[in-house]
Parts: C-alpha cells; sequence; structure tokens
C-alpha cells in the first residue's frame, strides 16, 4: 500500500500568511495527487487534482505542485474562509489512501 | 450542479449489518465510478470500496474486505454499501463520492454530507 505522509500535522497562521503543506508519498505516484480542504462539519471540498489542476471554482490564491513522491499545497494570503483540515490523497494505486491531514487553525 | 446524499446510518451491535445508500443527482450516474470514504470521529479520512460505472469491478479496503460490499444501481442513480459483521471501529461518517477524472488524473468529486454509522452494545 502507498503510504501518504502529510506535514505538518497541524500549524497556526495569521490572516495573509503564506501558508506551505506538504505531502509524501511511499512510492512514486507520478502526479495522481488530490487535495481536499475540510471546514468542521462539513464534507471536503477538491481544491487540487492531477498535483497542480486548480479545481473550478477555486481561488487562485491555491496551488499545487510535485510529481512523483513530493508534493506541496500553497496558499497565499490566508483567508478566513481557509480554516480548516487539508488532506492529500493519491489516485495512482489502489487502496486508494489519504495523508493524515494538516490542520490550519488561527493564530 | 452534481449532487449526492447518503441514507441509512443508524446505531447497530457489535455483529450486526446495516446497507447505507447514496442518491446521486445532477449527472449522469451511469458514466462515473464511486466511492464510499468513511471518518471516525475527531479522525482522518479512510478509503473504504470503490465500483466502475458499469458496476463490473469492485475495490476493498484491507479493513472491509470480504465484510462489505459495494454496488449500484443505475436505473435508480443509487450506490449502495451492504455491511455486515460490523465492529466497533466501523464507527464512523461514511460519504459517497464521486470519481471523475481519466489518465492523467482522478479525483473524488463531489462528497456527499454523509450518514453516521454507530457500532455499540
Amino acid at each position: 500500500d502507498i503510504q501518504m505522509t502529510q506535514s505538518p500535522s497541524s500549524l497556526r497562521a495569521s490572516v495573509g500568511d503564506r501558508v506551505i503543506i506538504t505531502c509524501r508519498a511511499s512510492q512514486s505516484i507520478s502526479r495522481f495527487l488530490n487535495w481536499y480542504h475540510q471546514k468542521a462539519g462539513k464534507a471536503p471540498a477538491l481544491l487540487i487534482y492531477a498535483a497542480s489542476s486548480l479545481q473550478s471554482g477555486v481561488p487562485s490564491r491555491f496551488s499545487g505542485s510535485g510529481s512523483g513522491t513530493d508534493f506541496t499545497l500553497i496558499i497565499n494570503t490566508l483567508q478566513p474562509e481557509d480554516f480548516g483540515t487539508y488532506y492529500c490523497q493519491q489516485t495512482n494505486n489502489y487502496p486508494l489512501t489519504f495523508g493524515g491531514g494538516t490542520k490550519v487553525e488561527i493564530k | 450542479e452534481a449532487q449526492l446524499l447518503e441514507s441509512g446510518g443508524d446505531l447497530v451491535q457489535p455483529g450486526g449489518s446495516l446497507r447505507l445508500s447514496c442518491v446521486a443527482s445532477g449527472f449522469t450516474f451511469s458514466d462515473y465510478a464511486m466511492n464510499w470514504v468513511r471518518q471516525a470521529p475527531g479522525k482522518g479520512l479512510e478509503w473504504v470500496s470503490s465500483i466502475t460505472s458499469g458496476g463490473s469491478t469492485t475495490f476493498y479496503s484491507d479493513s472491509v474486505k470480504g465484510r462489505f460490499t459495494i454496488s449500484r444501481d443505475n436505473s435508480k442513480n443509487t450506490l449502495y454499501l451492504q455491511m455486515n459483521s460490523l465492529r466497533v471501529e466501523d464507527t464512523a461518517l461514511y460519504s459517497c463520492a464521486k470519481y471523475d477524472g481519466s489518465g492523467s488524473g482522478r479525483w473524488f468529486d463531489p462528497w456527499g454530507q454523509g450518514t453516521l454509522v454507530t457500532v455499540s452494545s
């Protein structure tokens, strides 16, 4: 099984900050890497698919990069609605797997 | 707009069974593979099972293989998860998600709000 390791597991940031979240796969997954944002009590929402493609309707302050085993999600100019938990997911092989999540909290 | 609505969650005793349903709307259900994902209280996301668009091929996580069965009825735009031999550790919010994409990438979008399964004596 492919293990997905996110870091950090949590972070505290202020509105306007630049936030960087990383995700590492235990083996190469090409660009089959997605990022989701989950707010408390809500369903996860797709942010980035195929490592770097921005989902329709998602603000341009979100960006993704990487291929193979190392991936990055960047949030430029953090906004109040960006707080919550972010998950990476690999869809290269079954079983599909998620990272453990990164909880972004208000400083 | 694509939407998914789950139902069927309940309180059940260990060893019991439950069938979850997920009704799809706003897209051609029969064109897409579908998934079940669960989230235990206060925990992260765990993929449970996938099924191809026609229903001929299924995939399961090791934690549910042999106990859960995914299926679909394309005439009713409905996805199912039959859960047998339930364990306390199966307690979670179960959500369905549409599997989109193709050879260059595959992703879950949208997700339903989920239905809560509680396994307890």
